[in-house]
């Protein structure tokens, strides 16, 4: 596609509940990225992704969170049993993977835990 | 761990002023350098970047980032603001060899009109 698209934009829910955020990088790139950005707090790295497999995934905070990807492109963040601390933007980024191009990153999927 | 460190959280600015957002990092390294900004309603976007050769980078819109390795910094610069460069700036570093850039905590610049 022409940039990075993420589902939903918005999401409210309660917590406890489990959700899930979807991102589709832009075709090609065999690099993907979620960040968190809270407010105050900058990027808060969350996993990294190269074709489908994660090879850092040290930025989750905590079991509750888990991402994959795949077909190397769309990738889903989960986050079971969610908490008030969770409410963030949670960001999504792409690169053609070569450490040192440029991020382009999606809109961002807003997440309010109730 | 590494870590970049932008120093002015909140910037406001007449319009036609100068500049200069600090940024510092940790990694003693090679390393590679970005600014993003992300204006009101949009994505983060790329300003500019430096991995190599002159240290002096210019980027979009009439901004400007001095990398000096002995000072850890990456200072963004801008000789006359704009009401139009409201925005949100972070600083990020890769260390070389590394595909994932750590961001700072981001510098809110309001430029009044």
């Amino acid at each position: 596609g022409a940039g990075v698209s993420q589902s939903p934009s918005n999401k409210v829910t309660e917590k406890g509940k489990d959700v899930e955020l979807r991102c589709d990088p832009i075709s090609g790139h065999t690099a993907l990225y979620w960040y968190r950005q809270s407010l105050g707090q900058g990027l808060e790295f969350l996993i990294y992704f190269q074709g489908n497999s994660a090879p850092d995934k040290s930025g989750l905070p905590s079991d509750r969170f888990s991402a994959e990807r795949t077909g190397g492109s769309v990738s889903t963040l989960t986050i079971q049993r969610t908490q008030q601390e969770d409410s963030a933007v949670y960001l999504c980024a792409s690169s053609s993977g070569q450490g040192s191009e440029k991020l382009f990153f999606g809109s961002g999927t807003q997440l309010s835990v109730l | 761990a590494q870590s970049v460190s932008q120093h002015n959280h909140h910037v406001i600015l007449s319009e036609a002023a100068s500049l200069e957002l600090g940024c510092n990092y940790s990694y003693g390294g090679t390393v590679n350098l970005f600014w993003y900004v992300q204006y009101p309603g949009q994505h983060l976007q790329l300003l500019l970047k430096y991995f190599s050769g002159d240290p002096l980078v210019k980027g979009i819109k009439g901004f400007e980032a001095e990398f000096i390795k002995s000072k850890f910094s990456f200072n963004l610069r801008k000789p006359s603001v704009q009401w139009s460069d409201t925005a949100e700036y972070f600083c990020a570093v890769n260390k070389g060899g590394s595909y994932i850039p750590t961001f700072g905590r981001g510098t809110s610049l309001i430029v009044h009109p």
